[in-house]
């Protein structure tokens, strides 16, 4: 099946800083990336959608000057959590959806966040 | 996207067939069922989807009923690895929106035993 990579696997920053995470599609192009949060015995959220070349769209109560998405390249989606504080520690994963059949969607293996 | 109601918990002995419910009784006829697992601290990985008719891969069967409002996940076999949530999605199809969004609900935790 298609893979999706994420890097870091891990990250640990103090609060204040600036993190950014890499989502990439390594077989196949995705002309739609999505992230998702998901903090501890709960369900993944949504945060947001991104098409390629285009602004991001946010879900309800995600902040997009926090969480600066950007999808230069169908193969590449960044997200970059700013002044970073405690409660933004989770677990962050990327998801792809492939441009040629626009049905499959495969996810990255997460990021773990931990802002001290 | 229609919303799914799946039990919070299952437990199933290694070998035996795991049967996981779902029900979605707010499903529209442009919309699809897919099932994703996710073992403990890893992301999300793709089961099986199907529209009507049942479907079967090398990982699972689903089992779609007459009127689509409810679905049964089938794992044949299950093993220690397949420990997991699983989460039952409606999600539109390609051409309606880009098919949607997966929206994540609260999943079934399965729990194989020996």
């Amino acid at each position: 099946g298609a893979v999706v990579s994420q890097h870091p696997s891990w990250v640990i920053c103090k609060s204040g800083t600036s993190v950014k995470i890499e989502c990439r599609s390594l077989d196949f192009q995705a002309t739609t990336m999505f992230w998702y949060r998901q903090f501890p015995k709960q369900s993944l959220m949504l945060m947001a959608t991104s098409n390629e070349g285009s602004k991001a769209t946010y879900e309800q109560g995600v902040e997009k000057d926090k969480f600066l998405i950007n999808h230069a390249s169908l193969t590449l989606s960044t997200l970059t959590v700013t002044s970073a504080h405690p409660e933004d520690s989770s677990f962050y994963i990327c998801s792809a959806r492939d441009g040629r059949t626009q049905n499959e969607q495969y996810f990255g293996p997460g990021t773990r966040l931990t802002v001290t | 996207d229609a919303k799914t109601t799946q039990p919070p918990s299952m437990d199933c002995a290694e070998g035996r067939a795991a049967n996981l419910p779902c029900n979605h009784s707010t499903i529209s006829g442009n919309e699809y069922v897919y099932w994703y697992r996710q073992i403990h601290s890893q992301g999300p990985q793709y089961i099986i989807h199907g529209l009507k008719n049942n479907e079967t891969n090398e990982m699972a069967s689903l089992i779609i009923t007459e009127d689509r409002k409810s679905s049964t996940l089938i794992l044949p076999h299950a093993t220690l690895r397949d420990t997991a949530v699983y989460y039952c999605i409606v999600r539109a199809r390609p051409g309606y929106n880009q098919g949607g969004k997966l929206i994540f609900g609260q999943g079934t935790e399965l729990s194989v035993k020996p």
